[in-house]
């Protein structure tokens, strides 16, 4: 079974500096999904980035990039020039590329930017 | 119109009760889930509709009933329930299986207590 490990629970960062935020998966399917979504405070859950397994390159949104390590099976986002806006949960989520509709999520981690 | 719309924002109910969650979508979707989410937890899948038919329970309680009425609408009947089911309750839909594009769009979610 597939599994995504956030081992941060909770990171901090100073406005307008850079933060990054770890995601491990295990899986033994070759081709499958990556993503990272923001909750933040009672708001709803929106897409950050998404990664396809098969793509070498990283992804990069603005701000947002990602190291994707496909051999040591590693997602990391990168947020650059943080902003307060930036302070939410972050979720790591994994889907196989088998036509699934499971998205397993990880534990979350909880960045607060500060002033 | 690129929302998930989920209505009501709040829903308080007693244990005899009998209650809906409403979901809509009009992006053209074809798939829709139901998740649950207790604070800061990430999101539990609960039910997941294909093409208007049901494709994914994950032996969630007869007391939760889901309904795909057409494609772009979605319920959870709610009856019976327990204390414990007291969560954020998610709709989320995706492009049909096989797309590359599958990214979760979540709504704001239905904040239900159960007294």
């Amino acid at each position: 079974a597939q599994t995504v490990t956030q081992s941060q629970p909770e990171m901090s960062v100073q406005e307008a500096e850079t933060v990054t935020l770890s995601c491990t998966y295990d899986t033994s399917e070759s081709d499958y999904y990556l993503f990272w979504y923001k909750q933040p405070p009672s708001r709803q859950m929106i897409l950050v980035i998404r990664q396809e397994a098969y793509k070498q390159q990283n992804a990069t949104e603005n701000r947002f990039s990602v190291n994707f390590q496909k051999a040591a099976k590693s997602f990391s986002l990168k947020i650059s020039d943080s902003q307060l806006g930036d302070a939410a949960m972050y979720f790591c989520a994994y889907r196989g590329a088998s036509g699934t509709y499971k998205y397993i999520f990880g534990t979350g981690t909880r960045l607060k930017v500060l002033a | 119109d690129t929302e998930v719309t989920q209505t009501p924002k709040h829903l308080v109910m007693g244990m005899t009760n009998k209650k809906s969650l409403k979901c809509e979508q009009h992006m053209g979707h074809r798939a829709m889930y139901w998740y649950k989410q207790k604070a800061k937890k990430p999101p539990e899948l609960m039910f997941v509709y294909s093409y208007e038919k049901l494709s994914i329970n994950e032996s969630v309680p007869s007391r939760f009933s889901p309904e795909c009425p057409n494609s772009s609408l979605l319920n959870l009947h709610l009856h019976a329930l327990q204390p414990e089911d007291s969560a954020l309750y998610l709709c989320a839909s995706s492009q049909g299986d096989g797309s590359r594009a599958n990214v979760l769009t979540f709504g704001a979610g239905s904040r239900l207590t159960v007294l």
